[in-house]
């Protein structure tokens, strides 16, 4: 099974900032990489898919990049609404699609 | 409108049975596949099976594969997990989600608990 690794954890900003959350595979994902949202309390809602891809009705202050191993998540300017538990998802090996930990967004 | 609902969550004894249900509506099994997750509360997410837009299709998870098994009624639009031989480690929040492309899942439902203890 592929392992996905997020980093970090934890990330504290403050609103406004830009927030940079980080994904790793252990093998090469091509472009099959999407991104979760999951605010306490609430199922998973898709962000971007293909790494770069938002869904529909994601604001443009969230962006992805990268190929192959790694993989960013971007807030551009973080909003309060934006406090959740961020997860990337591999679907270019299945089954099993597999997910990293989750980095937890907190704003100060 | 999409939605899925998922029920049949409940306590149940270590080596007991449950069958969970999700009800779909706003789209059909045959345009899209469907697949049950978990989740641990506070931890992260793990998928656990689906059953293909061919009808045919069946995958599962090492971790449940001979205990659990996927079905659906395309009549009552409705997809099931029959989990039997439960442990300790099956405790967790089940959701059922659906593709938006392959293997990846834009429409989720609220989830159903499972709660495995004596």
């Amino acid at each position: 099974d592929i392992v996905m690794t997020q980093s970090p954890a934890t990330l504290s900003l403050s609103p406004g900032e830009r927030a940079i959350l980080s994904c790793w595979a252990s093998q090469s994902l091509g472009n099959k990489l999407a991104w979760y949202q999951q605010k306490t309390g609430q199922s998973p809602r898709l962000l971007i898919y293909g790494a770069s891809t938002r869904a529909t009705d994601v604001p443009a202050r969230f962006s992805g990049s990268g190929s192959g191993t790694d993989f960013t998540l971007t807030i551009s300017s973080l909003q309060s609404e934006d406090v959740a538990v961020y997860y990337c998802q591999q679907y270019s090996q299945w089954p099993p699609v597999t997910f990293g930990q989750g980095t937890k967004l907190e704003i100060k | 409108e999409v939605h899925l609902v998922e029920s049949g969550g409940a306590v149940v004894q270590p080596g007991g049975s449950l069958t969970l249900s999700c009800v779909i509506s706003g789209f059909s099994f045959r345009d899209y596949t469907v697949h049950w997750f978990r989740q641990i509360p506070g931890k992260g997410l793990e998928w656990v099976s689906l059953f293909s837009r061919n009808g045919v299709t069946t995958f599962y998870a090492d971790s449940v594969k001979g205990r659990f098994t996927i079905s659906r009624d395309y009549g009552r639009s409705s997809l099931y997990l029959q989990m039997d031989s439960l442990r300790s480690e099956d405790t967790a929040l089940y959701y059922c989600a659906k593709e938006h492309g392959t293997m990846y899942f834009d429409y989720w439902g609220p989830g159903t608990l499972v709660t495995v203890s004596s």
